[in-house]
């Protein structure tokens, strides 16, 4: 299985702050790369799918790159409602693999 | 409204069997291939099995090969899980996600997911 590992696990910051999570493969996954945010006692919501690409209907202060075993998934400007916890996903081999996720707390 | 919602999830013994549903409403299911996705209480996301668009074609994690078996019925707009032999570590809120299919090859982002359902494998 491909080993999805995220950075940090949790991380603590200010609204307005610009937040940047890591994602690294354990093998090349190209482009097969996803964003979800889970809020508490919620269903994740998709926001970035193949690396770059933003879901429809969500704002655009989030944003991903990376490709091969390297992604970053940042956020321009923290907003309150931000607040959940971020997982990584790749889909290029089965089975899917999500990272641990990365808690995101407001200072 | 486009939706997913599970049901099906409770309490059973070590050994039992449950079976969970997933009704999908607002979208033409039969255009997407549909996943299962566990959270254990506290931990993070784990994907348990898919199925592709007509039902021919199915995938499993290593943890639940040989005690689940996922189908749809797409006239009922409906997709299952049967899970016997439960364990202990099963135990999870179990979500369904949907994966849209282009050319018959699922694109492999979950862009729907429902609300979940918990199990609870306990004596």
């Amino acid at each position: 299985d491909i080993q999805m590992t995220q950075s940090p696990s949790s991380l603590s910051a200010s609204v307005g702050d610009r937040v940047t999570i890591t994602c690294q493969a354990s093998q090349d996954i190209s482009n097969y790369l996803n964003w979800y945010q889970q809020k508490p006692g919620k269903a994740p919501k998709l926001l970035i799918y193949d690396a770059s690409n933003l879901e429809t209907g969500v704002p655009s202060r989030f944003s991903g790159s990376g490709s091969g075993t390297d992604f970053t998934f940042t956020i321009s400007s923290l907003q309150p409602e931000d607040i959940a916890t971020y997982y990584c996903q790749q889909y290029d081999n089965l089975p899917p693999t999500f990272g641990q996720g990365t808690k995101l707390e407001i200072k | 409204e486009v939706q997913l919602v599970e049901s099906g999830g409770g309490l059973v013994q070590p050994g039992g069997s449950l079976r969970l549903s997933c009704a999908a409403s607002g979208f033409t299911f039969s255009s997407y291939w549909m996943h299962w996705v566990r959270q254990a209480p506290g931990k993070g996301l784990v994907w348990v099995s898919r199925i592709n668009s007509d039902g021919s074609s199915t995938s499993y994690a290593d943890s639940v090969k040989g005690r689940f078996t996922i189908s749809r019925d797409n006239a009922k707009n409906t997709l299952y899980l049967q899970m016997n032999s439960l364990r202990a570590e099963d135990t999870a809120v179990y979500y369904c996600a949907r994966d849209l299919a282009i050319f018959g090859v699922d694109v492999g982002y979950f862009d729907l997911w429902g609300r979940g359902t918990l199990v609870t494998v306990s004596s």
